[in-house]
């Protein structure tokens, strides 16, 4: 049971260069999710995709971009990459928008940013 | 402003005990709370869940309470065992909402053998 898989792992890159982190959930989810996580600041979410098709910002969106590619993947594209987004992104899913169900993560992509 | 706030960044408890795990949320409109259980270079896992209308849920060793009145939850685990030693992460979300969760900053738990 793989649940939700977020590659990389880990990245490096340097100010101004792009990057898409790629996200699949083998759970037959509607809705998924993108958060990071800094240090003190808990999670905090990015964009979020209630169901296929749709995507909508969340609480931090500025310097993101995202696309759901089909009902599995949910990926997150930085288009010029900053030190302040240097983080940990987690991506989630869950059964269906607005029902009282909890969301699955994934182990997180580890990114830094020189 | 922090919705969901968790004011103790870490608690150490001795095996066996007691661990309660607090938290603290402004917003009236939250009707669903959750806490989840971070191991470090792992996701956040869902630990369990308390709907507005309940004050109490239980699952084991582990037990939610929820006092609407004062805005506060807390999470109690007994007994604590060491490999309960996590961070603990509050979340909050108002129903209709499209399951968004506002998360709490984490408290760090740690079990002494």
């Amino acid at each position: 049971n793989a649940g939700v898989t977020q590659t990389p792992k880990f990245q490096v890159l340097k100010t101004g260069q792009s990057m898409t982190l790629q996200c699949a959930q083998d759970m037959n989810h509607n809705s998924m999710y993108w958060y990071r996580q800094d240090p003190g600041m808990g999670l905090r979410l990015i964009y979020y995709s209630a169901s296929e098709g749709t995507t909508d910002k969340g609480e931090v969106p500025n310097g993101y971009n995202v696309s759901r590619l089909n009902k599995r993947e949910f990926s997150l594209r930085l288009e010029s990459a900053a030190p302040s987004q240097t983080s940990v992104y987690f991506c989630a899913s869950s059964v269906s928008r607005g029902s009282a169900k909890p969301q699955h993560f994934g182990d997180g992509t580890r990114l830094s940013i020189l | 402003d922090q919705q969901v706030k968790q004011n103790s960044p870490s608690l150490s408890v001795q095996e066996g005990r007691i661990s309660i795990l607090n938290c603290d949320y402004t917003n009236s409109m939250f009707d669903y709370f959750l806490w989840y259980k971070k191991y470090p270079a792992e996701g956040p896992t869902f630990l369990i869940s308390i709907s507005s209308i309940k004050d109490k849920n239980e699952d084991g060793r582990f037990t939610v309470f929820l006092n609407k009145s004062a805005k506060h939850l807390s999470l109690h685990i007994v007994p604590s065992q060491p490999g309960d030693s996590a961070v603990y992460f509050c979340a909050a979300s108002a129903n209709g909402a499209t399951n968004k969760l506002i998360f709490g900053t984490g408290t760090l738990l740690a079990v002494q053998p």
